[in-house]
């Protein structure tokens, strides 16, 4: 079945650490973008990436790196700088263009140890 | 993006239908309405969307007024698994590009009751 995948489902960093949370998808999409999710907040943008080999920053790009070397994939290191990384993450893709809504993975929940 | 107003909570008899309004009074012609749900510590799931006309697909129905000012969304068979935070979102559809942020806004957590 077409969709997307994020993995892990749970995952903990120490601090100083890096982690990268890992969101492919088979449904053929151009457009991939990253959302962060605090509890009981709505979604905000971190990145986005309209094609392979090119991203743009969200609102909240400070802290995190992605990286768009093929068009299924687009991984999403949170850095040690960011100073408040527990939250969920979610990963999402689309055509590029027209009205066609953005589809959801199931979520990375990601805490700090 | 235009903003979206909706009441944080509702309830609904399974089996009747749920009428989930929303209001969005400042949406501008190349908007979207956009609908989805969330289920606790899942990622959204999309519903439905729609510029001006009505719309209808295997999940529910989506009623925009003819000024476009508000929307309402229709489950017409509530389920409990039915029972989520849903979300009502405009979006700008540019048909060259998609630079696509979705603004979701705290959403109407609908409760369905046996």
């Amino acid at each position: 079945d077409g969709g997307i995948t994020q993995s892990p489902k749970y995952l903990f960093r120490k601090e100083g650490q890096n982690v990268t949370l890992s969101c492919e998808q088979n449904l053929n999409h151009d457009a991939m973008y990253w959302y962060r999710q605090d509890p009981g907040q709505g979604l905000r943008l971190i990145y986005y990436s309209q094609i392979v080999n090119d991203f743009q920053k969200g609102d909240i790009a400070e802290g995190y790196s992605v990286s768009r070397e093929k068009k299924e994939s687009f991984p999403l290191t949170v850095t040690s700088a960011q100073k408040n990384p527990t939250a969920f993450y979610l990963c999402a893709s689309s055509t590029s263009g027209g009205d066609q809504p953005q589809h959801f993975g199931d979520g990375t929940r990601l805490s700090i140890l | 993006d235009a903003k979206t107003t909706q009441p944080p909570s509702m309830d609904c008899a399974e089996g009747r239908a749920a009428n989930l309004p929303c209001n969005h009074s400042t949406i501008s012609g190349n908007e979207y309405v956009y609908w989805y749900r969330q289920i606790h510590s899942q990622g959204p799931q999309y519903i439905i969307h729609g510029l001006k006309n009505n719309e209808t697909n295997e999940m529910a129905s989506l009623i925009i007024t003819e000024d476009r000012k508000s929307s309402t969304l229709i489950l017409p068979h509530a389920t409990l698994r039915d029972t989520a935070v849903y979300y009502c979102i405009v979006r700008v559809v540019e048909w060259s590009s998609n630079t696509g942020k979705l603004i979701f806004g705290q959403g109407t957590t609908l409760q369905v009751k046996p």
